[in-house]
């Protein structure tokens, strides 16, 4: 079945950059998903790519796709403790009989100033 | 704003009292879905609704029920609590899809004695 999986815990220093890292085991996904979960708060829609592409950049995040080796990685530039959260990669099966979305077990990104 | 609000916040209950959380959105939008979170599982979706009266399972849907009487309400329904539900629950919304990037309520924290 489907399974997406991420490393526990990540620890940068503040203006470094952060690589969030995700595997997955189906391919047959039509989008795959970052979302941010702050304390106390629910999750965040940080951004998203096709699965038919390979890279997305939106201002600090960069998202890459590597379909081969089924790995998604999230690259956030000059990291502030703002960005301190537990980030979830998810993956999304929409179309025909199949509604599902699968989430990683989160990861915490600690941003030390 | 546009928001996701869950109510209550907190809830400590006692097994088998019947207990309703409610969702709900200002979005206008037609999918929405229950989600439970809890330690090294990630998000797992309870139920997930296309539009009003239409509802289905997701992959955790067993000991809870929900209604979709009207497009911005979406309640999570415990007619008989068990301690195995205390969890962490987050409704959701999209324009999308059921599982199309989502709008998150802040969560409900459920403990059942």
């Amino acid at each position: 079945g489907e399974d997406v999986e991420q490393s526990l815990f990540l620890s940068v220093r503040e203006g470094d950059s952060s690589v969030i890292n995700c595997t997955y085991t189906d391919s047959s996904s039509t989008y795959l998903y970052w979302y941010k979960q702050e304390p106390g708060a629910g999750l965040q829609l940080l951004t998203y790519i096709f699965s038919n592409m390979d890279m997305k950049q939106d201002q600090r995040l960069t998202v890459l796709l590597n379909k081969k080796d089924k790995h998604l990685s999230l690259r956030i530039a000059d990291t502030q403790t703002g960005d301190s959260a537990i980030y979830f990669c998810a993956e999304s099966f929409s179309g025909g009989a199949t509604n599902k979305l699968i989430f990683g077990t989160g990861t915490l990104l600690a941003v030390q100033p | 704003e546009a928001q996701v609000t869950q109510n209550p916040r907190y809830l400590i209950t006692v097994t088998g009292k019947k207990l309703t959380v409610t969702c709900s959105q200002n979005m206008n939008h037609e999918y929405m879905s229950w989600y439970r979170q809890d330690p090294g599982l990630g998000l797992r979706q309870i139920y997930y609704s296309m539009n009003v009266e239409v509802t289905d399972k997701g992959d955790v849907p067993e000991g809870y029920k929900v209604s979709r009487k009207e497009k911005r309400n979406f309640p999570l329904i415990l007619e008989s609590p068990s301690p195995n539900q205390t969890s962490l629950y987050f409704c959701a919304s999209s324009l999308q899809g059921p599982n199309e990037k989502l709008f998150f309520g802040s969560g409900t924290q459920l403990s059942v004695l």
